[in-house]
């Protein structure tokens, strides 16, 4: 089975910032990784698809990008909405998440 | 625009069976090329993905829950269902039904729409 490591766990940042969060495969998977943003007491929302794809409605201030093993999830000038758990996924398996915190 | 709600409940009791429903309004369960997926999240920790069933009727399950896990569609009704076997204290979760959508050609279908998710509790 592939496995996900996603990192870091915990971020801490400050509204306006750019924050990096970084997902590895065990194996190859080309661009098959999505992203998604969950916040409590809601439902996760799709962030990104296929790697770099940004669903329609996703702000512009998200990217994604990488292919094979290594994903990245950039966020560009933090707003404080943005603030939540983070989670990459590919077909089942789900990255541990990485929660964002306020600095 | 395609709606899911969980429902079932909340409460089991240790080696039953969880049953829970998704019922799906705003598009057809048995029309398009969609998935559908039971995903759940412990209190304090990470997504785990439960199982899928296509429209057409192939399931797949986590392989840590394959031997408990049945998904199945309903589709006189527009829902579908999980079932969990011989539950304990580690199946304690909020539990999501969502609609996945295969947006790129030849990578796994994403979930894309869903429900507000519903807490299950297993306890005596």
């Amino acid at each position: 089975a592939i496995q996900m490591t996603q990192s870091p766990s915990s971020l801490s940042a400050s509204v306006g910032d750019r924050v990096t969060i970084t997902c590895r495969a065990s194996q190859g998977i080309r661009n098959d990784l999505d992203w998604y943003q969950h916040k409590p007491g809601q439902a996760p929302k799709l962030l990104i698809f296929a790697a770099s794809n940004l669903p329609r409605g996703v702000p512009s201030r998200f990217s994604g990008s990488g292919s094979g093993t290594d994903f990245t999830l950039t966020i560009n000038g933090l707003q404080p909405e943005d603030f939540a758990t983070y989670y990459c996924l590919q077909d089942y398996n789900f990255g541990r998440g990485t929660k964002l915190e306020i600095k | 625009q395609v709606q899911l709600q969980e429902s079932g409940p909340g409460l089991v009791k240790p080696s039953q069976t969880l049953s829970l429903i998704c019922t799906v309004s705003g598009g057809s369960i048995s029309s398009g090329s969609y998935y559908w997926s039971w995903i759940r999240q412990p209190a304090g920790k990470g997504l785990e993905w439960v199982g899928r069933i296509y429209t057409a009727g192939t399931t797949s399950y986590n392989p840590s829950l394959k031997s408990r896990v049945t998904v199945s569609l309903d589709t006189s009704k527009n829902q579908f269902s999980l079932k969990l076997s011989s539950v304990t204290a580690a199946d304690t979760a909020v539990y999501y039904c969502s609609r996945d959508v295969q947006l790129t050609y030849g990578n796994s279908p994403s979930p894309f729409n869903w429900g507000q998710g519903t807490l299950v509790t297993v306890s005596s």
